[in-house]
């Protein structure tokens, strides 16, 4: 069974702290993502990756950053924690057959203080 | 400017009648369009999808209907059983232009009713 695998399902930090989300698969995958979930606003893009040490900005960069140093790995780096990066963080990975069905990790709940 | 809308946030339906989610698009270059359906706690988990030359594809209990002129599509749940409680969130892919992201929805909230 395919599986995306995100390393921390909850953590909790505190303002100011450098946090790094994790996110394998195990699929051979070219095409990783990293979305956040919050109530009311769905889900919105941060960035992706279509190739190992390659990276677009999503719809949401802003605070965020990338790193993509194998295939099977999508790192999602927060430099500086805020609070209104409180949300639910969720990776997804993709083979391009003409249309990106995703498959997506379990999440990530990430709380700052 | 939304590329994808889900109008109605949440939806409550009786077990046993019929689920009727809608979304709405306005990019003319969408062709290819997603259901997934996400429980909490989880990541969404696709469900259907149609590609924009057809207007109708079935699975089991769910069907998803396209209107291309209207910029229109919806999932149909026949019939609804309290495990289908969960957000839907519709997507839209444009096939022609390449290796693109889904575009998202906000996701409309379905409660399925005993």
């Amino acid at each position: 069974d395919v599986k995306v695998t995100q390393s921390s399902r909850y953590l909790v930090k505190r303002t100011g702290e450098k946090v790094f989300l994790e996110c394998v698969q195990d699929m051979d995958h070219e095409n990783m993502f990293w979305y956040r979930q919050d109530p009311g606003l769905g889900l919105r893009l941060i960035y992706f990756s279509y190739d190992v040490k390659m990276k677009e900005k999503g719809d949401i960069p802003e605070g965020y950053s990338v790193s993509r140093e194998k295939k099977e790995r999508f790192s999602l780096i927060l430099e500086s924690a805020s609070t209104n990066q409180t949300s639910m963080y969720l990776c997804a990975s993709s083979i391009y057959t003409g249309a990106n069905v995703l498959t997506f990790g379990a999440g990530s709940r990430l709380t700052v203080l | 400017d939304q590329q994808v809308k889900q109008n109605s946030p949440s939806l409550s339906v009786q077990e046993g009648r019929i689920s009727i989610l809608n979304c709405d698009y306005t990019n003319s270059m969408f062709d290819y369009f997603l259901w997934y359906k996400k429980y909490p706690a989880e990541g969404p988990t696709f469900l259907i999808s149609i590609s924009s030359i057809k207007d109708k594809n079935e699975d089991g209990r769910f069907t998803v209907f396209l209107n291309k002129s209207a910029k229109h599509l919806s999932l149909h749940i026949v019939p609804s059983q309290p495990g289908d409680s969960a957000v839907y969130f519709c997507a839209a892919s444009a096939i022609k232009t390449g290796n693109t992201p889904l575009v998202f929805g906000k996701g409309t909230r379905l409660s399925v009713i005993a």
